[in-house]
């Protein structure tokens, strides 16, 4: 597509359900990128896919957030279990990967803003 | 431990005037560096990157100094102009280290005054 789309943009759940969040990048990128956003932060990195491989997942706050990337293009991230505390604006972004050398631009998508209850 | 630091959480500026920006960085690895302006609601948009191999990059009104020495580098923006009101943060990644992997500053909200 165009742009990178995420779905939902909000949602609204409770305490102890279970939440998927959907991102579809731009075609053809192969980097894949989940950043949270709390209010009055900057953007935390959660982990980023090259192709359908989790590249870096250090930043996955514990064992109730997962993400996959099953095709190499939308991705999915998990998160069970939720509680107050996910509560944020998870972004996903896609980009083209240069090598060390060239340009790597992040296209960050509008967010999904979670709410728990 | 934050390694990307905007220690100016917001900033206020006249119209037609310069902003400059700025951000500190921990990581000696970090060689690569991206700017985002957000607006509410909407995702980060790029506006310009810098490459540890240089020391200034320019793309219109919007100049990124690199100081690696002082591990330092400041977003300039000339003129300023109201439309440029946003939160605006920096990014770094450590690429010649194999990763892709971009931390994000806290932000600074930027005000331009008409």
């Amino acid at each position: 597509g165009a742009g990178v789309s995420q779905t939902p943009s909000n949602k609204v759940t409770e305490k102890g359900k279970y939440v998927e969040l959907r991102c579809d990048p731009i075609s053809g990128h192969t980097a894949l990128y989940w950043y949270r956003q709390s209010l009055g932060q900057g953007p935390e990195f959660l982990i980023y896919f090259q192709g359908t491989g989790a590249a870096d997942d250090s930043g996955l706050p514990n064992d109730r957030f997962f993400a996959v990337r099953p095709e190499g293009s939308v991705s999915t991230l998990k998160i069970q279990r939720t509680e107050r505390g996910d509560s944020a604006v998870y972004l996903c972004a896609s980009s083209q990967i240069a090598g060390p050398s060239g340009a790597n631009v992040l296209t960050f998508g509008a967010g999904s803003r979670l709410t728990v209850l | 431990d934050q390694q990307v630091k905007q220690n100016s959480p917001s900033l206020s500026v006249q119209e037609g005037r310069i902003s400059i920006l700025n951000c500190d960085y921990t990581n000696s690895m970090f060689d690569y560096f991206l700017w985002y302006k957000k607006y509410p609601a909407e995702g980060p948009t790029f506006l310009i990157s810098i490459s540890s191999i240089k020391d200034k990059n320019e793309d219109g009104r919007f100049t990124v100094f690199l100081n690696k020495s002082a591990k330092h580098l400041s977003l300039h923006i000339v003129p300023s102009q109201p439309g440029d009101s946003a939160v605006y943060f920096c990014a770094a990644s450590a690429r010649t280290s194999g990763t892709y992997k971009y931390i994000f500053g806290t932000g600074t909200r930027l005000k331009v005054l008409a």
